[in-house]
């Protein structure tokens, strides 16, 4: 069985300044790894993902996770806020039995202080 | 670039109605799947598809039903809506090839109230 735990349901933070959203995954077997972003009344859009190559993953607008194994986290991190990265952030595991069944974490709601 | 669409962004419907919501792709992906989102639960998925007249249940399918005729158009039933189906629902697609992993790309929700 595979599960995620994203550690906050909201975070704020002030325009500028660094993000970092947590995420805890459980899984038996080797994992994939996601975030997802969801802006109001959208789809959600793929930010970054791990599937076993590189640790440090990059995404798009500027954000990154680290894939840690030895402390099963996958946090995101982006070094400088902006305005337009206000959104509901989902972190997804997954793993590679050859079919793609997502397990989702319960969100994080990112707001930006102007 | 991938697309995804959903027949409706909001829906309103009465107890009991049958209830259909479409969902079609247009990048020829084998796999396609609704979730149902709701607040601090996250996104939960009720069925998937990986071929043409092919179902499989996820974790909340009672309620739910689906079919797929055509590889582009995957479409959620609900036989007789109750007002506890309220929700947002997001259709998502994806390639399939063998153990690589491909991620799903996902259409812009309906939000479905029933009343």
């Amino acid at each position: 069985a595979q599960s995620v735990t994203q550690l906050d349901s909201h975070v704020s933070v002030s325009e500028g300044t660094p993000v970092l959203l947590r995420c805890n995954y459980s899984s038996s077997y080797s994992p994939s790894l996601f975030w997802y972003v969801q802006h109001p009344n959208k789809g959600l859009q793929l930010l970054l993902k791990y599937t076993s190559a590189a640790t440090l993953v990059k995404g798009i607008n500027g954000f990154e996770a680290e894939f840690k194994k030895s402390e099963t986290s996958f946090h995101l991190t982006k070094p400088s806020a902006h305005m337009s990265d206000a959104a509901e952030y989902f972190c997804v595991v997954s793993v590679n039995f050859g079919n793609e069944k997502l397990t989702f974490g319960t969100g994080t709601r990112l707001t930006i202080i102007p | 670039d991938v697309k995804v669409t959903q027949s409706s962004r909001y829906l309103v419907k009465r107890t009991g109605e049958k209830v259909f919501l479409e969902c079609v792709q247009d990048m020829d992906h084998e796999n396609m799947f609704w979730y149902r989102q709701d607040p601090g639960l996250g996104l939960r998925l009720i069925y998937f598809s990986y071929d043409v007249k092919m179902k499989e249940k996820g974790d909340i399918p009672e309620g739910y039903s689906v079919s797929r005729e055509k590889k582009e158009r995957f479409s959620l039933i609900l036989e007789s809506a109750s007002t506890n189906q309220t929700s947002m629902y997001l259709c998502a697609s994806s390639f399939f090839r063998g153990r690589l992993f491909y991620e799903q790309y996902f259409g812009p929700g309906t939000r479905l109230t029933v009343t």
